[in-house]
């Protein structure tokens, strides 16, 4: 099962920032946070991962807590091609002994609105 | 920008026909991955490959599935014997090394009829 818990849907006006939240509350210290989405049955698109810090790339922004245990996806001016379901996905990134399979949720769906 | 590609995007068969799914990982990516969607469900991980082997599997991933790099560019996966319920999206994924990104490409729509 996923280790993470996300609303099923949001809604966001066109040009507002998306807030898309995440809890993993039993992430553990070599866990890394990762952020997919599917536009309409398209292939999982990669838009950001994270440890401890906030990262912030050209699709979007991850803020983690200061303990890990949630974390927030934003999208800083949504548009309406953002319409997508979001996943967020913990997993171990490293070597040996580590699965490297990704274990999708049923993710959010978020719905931009013009 | 390197994409992983998938061929073909759409496939028809009939229940205990034989197919291969075709993807092209971005090229200089050691390790790849094969994942299905049924409609309306979740994404579930079916196996994951490198040097030439299987390196986990779920258990969707029984004797009737198999996978091959069979040259330097494609990996496929191979369904001996169709179900209906092995009707779904297919999508390969590659990643790099082990437990970096991983990148979807487009997916099969395979259809069991």
């Amino acid at each position: 099962d996923a280790k993470t818990t996300q609303p099923t849907s949001m809604d966001c006006a066109e040009g507002r920032a998306a807030n898309l939240p995440c809890n993993h509350s039993t992430i553990s210290g070599n866990e890394y946070v990762y952020w997919y989405r599917q536009i309409h049955s398209q292939g999982p698109q990669y838009i950001i991962h994270g440890l401890k810090n906030n990262e912030t790339n050209e699709m979007a922004s991850l803020i983690i807590t200061e303990d890990r245990k949630s974390s927030t996806l934003i999208l800083p001016h949504a548009t309406l091609r953002d319409t997508a379901v979001y996943y967020c996905i913990v997993r171990v990134v490293g070597y040996g002994g580590a699965t490297n399979k990704l274990i999708f949720g049923t993710g959010t769906l978020l719905a931009v609105q013009p | 920008e390197p994409e992983v590609t998938q061929t073909p995007s759409h496939q028809v068969t009939q229940m205990g026909q034989e197919v291969i799914l075709r993807c092209v990982p971005i090229s200089n990516h050691l390790y790849f991955y094969w994942y299905r969607q049924i409609l309306g469900q979740k994404v579930e991980f079916l196996v994951s490959f490198y040097n030439n082997e299987i390196s986990e599997k779920s258990e969707i991933f029984d004797d009737q599935f198999s996978v091959e790099r069979p040259d330097g560019s494609n990996f496929t996966l191979k369904i001996r014997s169709t179900k209906l319920e092995d009707s779904a999206m297919y999508f390969c994924a590659s990643s790099g090394l082990a437990g970096e990104t991983q990148y979807f490409g487009p997916g099969t729509r395979l259809l069991v009829l």
